[in-house]
């Protein structure tokens, strides 16, 4: 079974640029998720998808950043402009279904640097 | 306050040692609790979770809950140079910083 797939590995740009990430799920899985790891912290959940749908953006900033799951399977997030503080590893991940105990499976994720 | 905490580590031991590595929790509605293994550059991967308090074993691994106390503990034995990692704990959605772990042999 492939798992999560992420793209790019690796970005760089300079503060005010704009910048996209993509995510390929597990096939079947309807929840994706998307979290931010700044460096020596855990994860932070960004976004969270049902299929198309967003259940949870609370902790999304939406002034810079946007985030969309097209027909329920691949999805992109945007930073647009970047900060200096954006500088962090973007995780996808993606799960069967929203459930508290359902087995959430990470990609690799992007690490962005914002010089 | 955050709502999980761990220390960052790094936790150095030789191989073979029994590791202990340890969170509390904050939110009274966490009822599952995870812990995860995350490697240099890779994503974190699910290791144990459990939703009661007391202990569930796993192999090498046994994962403790203390809801009383708000407190988690995660126990390596036999530990190898493969689990040197970063063990990330916390509920489904939100994770403690993290504890780095390094066992040399």
């Amino acid at each position: 079974e492939a798992g999560v797939a992420q793209s790019p590995r690796y970005k760089i740009i300079e503060k005010r640029q704009s910048v996209a990430f993509w995510c390929n799920p597990i096939s079947g899985h309807a929840t994706l998720y998307w979290y931010q790891q700044i460096l020596g912290q855990g994860p932070k959940l960004l976004i969270q998808f049902q299929n198309n749908g967003v259940v949870d953006d609370s902790q999304l900033p939406k002034d810079r950043f946007s985030a969309e799951r097209l027909k329920g399977v691949d999805s992109t997030l945007k930073i647009q402009p970047a900060k200096l503080e954006d500088s962090a590893v973007y995780l996808c991940a993606s799960s069967l279904d929203p459930g508290r105990t359902d087995t959430q499976y990470f990609g690799p994720g992007t690490r962005l640097t914002v010089l | 306050q955050k709502e999980v905490e761990q220390d960052p580590g790094p936790l150095s031991v030789p191989e073979g040692a029994i590791v202990s590595l340890n969170c509390t929790y904050s939110n009274s509605a966490f009822q599952y609790f995870m812990w995860y293994r995350q490697y240099s550059r890779k994503g974190p991967e699910l290791l144990m979770y459990t939703y009661s308090s007391g202990n569930k074993e796993d192999g090498r691994f046994t994962a403790q809950v203390d809801k009383s106390s708000k407190y988690i503990s995660l126990f390596i034995r036999d530990s190898q140079p493969s689990d040197s990692a970063t063990y990330l704990c916390g509920d489904k959605l939100i994770f403690g910083t993290g504890t780095r772990l390094q066992v040399f042999p």
